[in-house]
């Protein structure tokens, strides 16, 4: 399977603290991204970051990819309770279809 | 603008019904995908349509399922003689182009499907 694989299931931090949760793939991939699910609503796009890429920002979003080992993390910083939600990571291939992980699962305590 | 739109928002039918699920893309975006989310479990790719063709159905899970596009916008997802283990939360997504540039894919806010 190519589904992406984030560790940890679940983490659970204080508001203002960072948190990391990392994905781990099996296969070859043009870009991997980032999404967040809150509870009862749909996915959203966090951030993309290509093959050719090492690290990629977005506000309080720290993205990492390492090919060589077929891995990616993604840093919050400072999070706040409105971060609480699952986050996932999915890698693309060929076509443009997401491979999706079973995601991590963040809650931040305010 | 709007965002992708899924109906209904939730479905509960008996075990061996059939069901039909709506989904409405972002105007103007040529990609639409289908995805299905089990409780607990990551996102299942099951079928994505590049204008009203879908040339990747490997994703779909039994014959019982299938979807189809019309005028490259308005999707359906079928499912026949529906089983307790299709219960899940059902994604669409679009996107504006396929293949490069990969492009981001807009989600729907999903419909739950619960088969009794």
């Amino acid at each position: 399977s190519q589904q992406g694989e984030e560790d940890p299931q679940a983490l659970s931090i204080q508001e203002g603290e960072n948190a990391t949760m990392n994905c781990s793939y099996k296969t070859s991939i043009n870009n991997l991204q980032w999404y967040r699910q809150n509870s009862g609503r749909g996915l959203v796009h966090l951030i993309l970051i290509r093959s050719n890429e090492r690290e990629k920002h977005s506000g309080r979003l720290r993205v990492t990819l390492d090919t060589s080992k077929k891995s990616s993390s993604l840093l919050i910083t400072a999070s706040r309770a409105a971060d609480t939600a699952s986050y996932f990571c999915a890698t693309v291939t060929g076509a443009n279809n997401l491979f999706f992980g079973t995601g991590t699962r963040l809650t931040v305590i305010p | 603008g709007a965002g992708v739109s899924q109906s209904p928002s939730n479905k509960v039918t008996e075990k061996g019904k059939d069901v039909e699920l709506r989904c409405d893309p972002i105007s103007g975006h040529t990609a639409l995908y289908w995805y299905r989310q089990s409780l607990g479990q990551g996102l299942e790719f099951l079928i994505y349509f590049q204008g009203n063709s879908a040339p990747d159905k490997s994703g779909l899970p039994s014959d019982r399922f299938s979807a189809e596009r019309t005028g490259g916008s308005v999707s359906t997802l079928t499912i026949q003689r529906t089983q307790q283990e299709d219960s899940a939360v059902y994604l669409c997504a679009s996107s504006l182009v396929i293949p490069p540039p990969r492009d981001e894919q807009f989600f729907g806010p999903g419909t739950r499907l619960t088969v009794l």
